[in-house]
Parts: structure tokens; sequence; C-alpha cells
């Protein structure tokens, strides 16, 4: 079964960090490269970055370079986007999403989780 | 960079629609996607490749072009397929998202 469950909403103040967690099923974490996207309240989407799971490796747009950190545990089939030095700018939905190769188009996707940036 | 035209298409059930994804320098047909998104929903991927329909999407929906000019049409307009449509070049180092085209009831 091809799946991706997110972890869920979190509220964090401006300068803290967030972890935002998806799970997939074996077969996606074996097989599929997995992306992060966001959604701004209304806006658009936008790439954040990818991470192999297999592998591990992850590269970052450069937006987000410095500031993201895309991991995987292999134990649990979860990959997992850390955002620092949150600002109000990075309140927005977050999703991750897959290819079943790369590159590839998304064909599955994460429920998505709400992460709000407020003091 | 991937623009999206026009931002917002009012029609009517039954009817064509034509929506536009320009990019500002060639990019490769293989790697040009189509998504549809509702509101408080994850986008749907609808056509890959610039023409090929992902698994379970109705022929209603095709894709075409190549170069810098793609087009999604939606043959006849049922009431479901009004959301708004993404197109999404993937077939670099960098992933990129057009703004997106809001397609609403005329």
């Amino acid at each position: 079964q091809v799946q991706l469950v997110q972890s869920g909403a979190e509220v964090k103040k401006p300068g803290a960090s967030v972890k935002v967690s998806c799970k997939a099923s074996e077969y996606t974490f074996t097989n599929y490269y997995l992306h992060w996207v966001r959604q701004a309240p209304g806006q658009g989407l936008e790439w954040m970055g990818i991470i192999n799971p297999s592998g591990g490796s992850a590269s970052y747009a450069q937006k987000f370079q410095g500031r993201v950190t895309m991991t995987r545990d292999t134990s649990t089939s979860t990959v997992y986007m850390e955002l620092s030095s949150l600002r109000s700018e990075d309140t927005a939905v977050y999703y991750c999403a897959g290819g079943y190769s790369y590159p590839s188009a998304f064909d599955i996707w994460g429920q998505g989780t709400m992460v709000t940036v407020s003091s | 960079v991937l623009t999206q035209s026009p931002g917002t298409l009012s029609l009517s059930p039954g009817e064509r629609a034509t929506l536009s994804c320009r990019a500002s320098q060639s990019v490769s047909s293989s790697y040009l996607a189509w998504y549809q998104q509702k509101p408080g929903q994850a986008p749907r991927l609808l056509i890959y490749g610039a023409s090929s329909r992902a698994t379970g999407i109705p022929d209603r929906f095709s894709g075409s072009g190549s170069g810098t000019d793609f087009t999604l049409t939606i043959s006849r307009l049922e009431p479901e397929d009004f959301a708004v449509y993404y197109c999404q070049h993937y077939g670099s180092s960098k992933v990129t998202f057009g703004q997106g085209t809001r397609l609403e009831v005329k």
C-alpha cells in the first residue's frame, strides 16, 4: 500500500524550530523519493527539498539552505523535516509528497501538517 | 519560473477549459506535471510528462505542449472539476510550481 501519514498541527513561537514527521508504508519508504512542499494560507505551492529515504541523502531548495534539515528513520519508515529560526512567514501547511523514481512527479501526498508561527 | 494564465477562469459545467503554463526557459516535456487542488485537500496529480494521465484520472483531462508552452485542457467540465490547478517542473535538482489557476463556476 502506498501512503504517507503526517504528524499533527504545531504552534511555535518565532525563533523556535519545528519537526514534522511523515510516516510511509514500507513499500513507499523503499521505492519512493520523498519531497517536502509547503503552502502558506491562500498561497501557492513551494518546494522545499527532497530526501532519498533508502540512502538518506537530501537536497534543499536554495531559499531554505541552512534552515531546513530532512532526515529519515529506517526502523519506523519515517522521514522528518525540521525547520529552524521560525518566523511568521513560515506559517503554512507542510506536505510530504513522493514520486516513484527520480525525477518523478508527485503521485502520492500526505494529508498536510499545519504549522503556525505566532508570538 | 513557471507562469500560469489566466489567474482565474470562470466557466460553466459542460464547457471546455484551457489552462496555460509558460516556462521562462525551455524545459523538457518529460518533466512537466499538472495538479488539481481542492480546498482543504492535498494536491492530486493529474498529468505527468506533459501529456500522460495519472492513474484514475478521467480522459476529459489532457495535457499538451513542449519547450516553453504547456496546456491543460478539460474537455467538458464536471462540477467536481472546479478547483485550483498547478503546473510543475520536476526535471532538475530544483522543483518549481506555477502560481496556480483558479477554475471557478460562472
